[in-house]
């Protein structure tokens, strides 16, 4: 069964550091985003990406934040410079379609900024 | 503004018994619901969706309903097993163009054998 692979599982990095985390999303898929959760929070959504742009993003997605399809597999997020409050679990989803159409998740990746 | 909650953080309920777990949401304008379990470990899974249009919807051993008028979600799982135990989130979808999902904060349910 096709599912969504994240990488790596846990991040660790120093407040002030940029970190890429990286999905690859199902194959057939066209719509990519990602969610984070706050330990002990809902989740929460950042940004969806269609064709090459991002298709809607929320107000935590602000200029520290950027996200990318750099070929035909990887979708990855981009934190410049990383806060304390950046630490959180961030999921990666995709659907075929949007709105309405289910969306698959990956298992996460742990961020923790110190 | 939109938000979508959960009633109860734990819910524990004997093996074999049925669960429900109940979800209220705020945005009238939301037109598709999903209910998704969550793993420790893991990410989100999709169990069932509905849409508006429908007031109920049944899948294998899962049932969700959909009270409009209350704008009131539940999951009913039916003889409910230890492997059932995991956090479950309610999410809600506006469509119309828009993408993001909006979650409830989650609930919790034990499964006691």
């Amino acid at each position: 069964e096709p599912e969504v692979t994240q990488t790596p599982s846990h991040q660790v990095t120093q407040m002030g550091q940029e970190v890429i985390l990286r999905c690859v999303p199902i194959s057939n898929h066209l719509y990519f985003y990602w969610y984070r959760q706050i330990l002990g929070q809902k989740v929460e959504f950042l940004v969806s990406f269609y064709n090459n742009e991002i298709s809607e993003k929320s107000e935590i997605f602000d200029d520290q934040f950027s996200v990318e399809r750099p070929d035909g597999s990887n979708f990855t997020l981009k934190i410049r410079s990383t806060k304390l409050e950046d630490s959180a679990m961030y999921f990666c989803a995709s659907s075929a379609a949007t709105g309405e159409g289910e969306q698959f998740f990956g298992p996460g990746t742990r961020l923790t900024v110190l | 503004g939109e938000s979508v909650g959960l009633h109860l953080p734990t819910l524990s309920v004997q093996e074999g018994d049925n669960s429900i777990i109940n979800c209220a949401y705020s945005n009238s304008a939301s037109d598709y619901f999903i209910w998704y379990k969550q793993e420790s470990g893991k990410g989100p899974q999709f169990i069932i969706d509905i849409r508006s249009n429908m007031d109920k919807r049944q899948g294998q051993r899962v049932t969700v309903l959909l009270n409009k008028t209350v704008k009131h979600l539940s999951l009913q799982i039916a003889a409910t097993q230890p492997g059932d135990s995991a956090v479950y989130f309610c999410a809600e979808n506006k469509g119309s163009g828009t993408y993001k999902y909006i979650f409830g904060t989650g609930t919790r349910l034990k499964v006691l054998a």
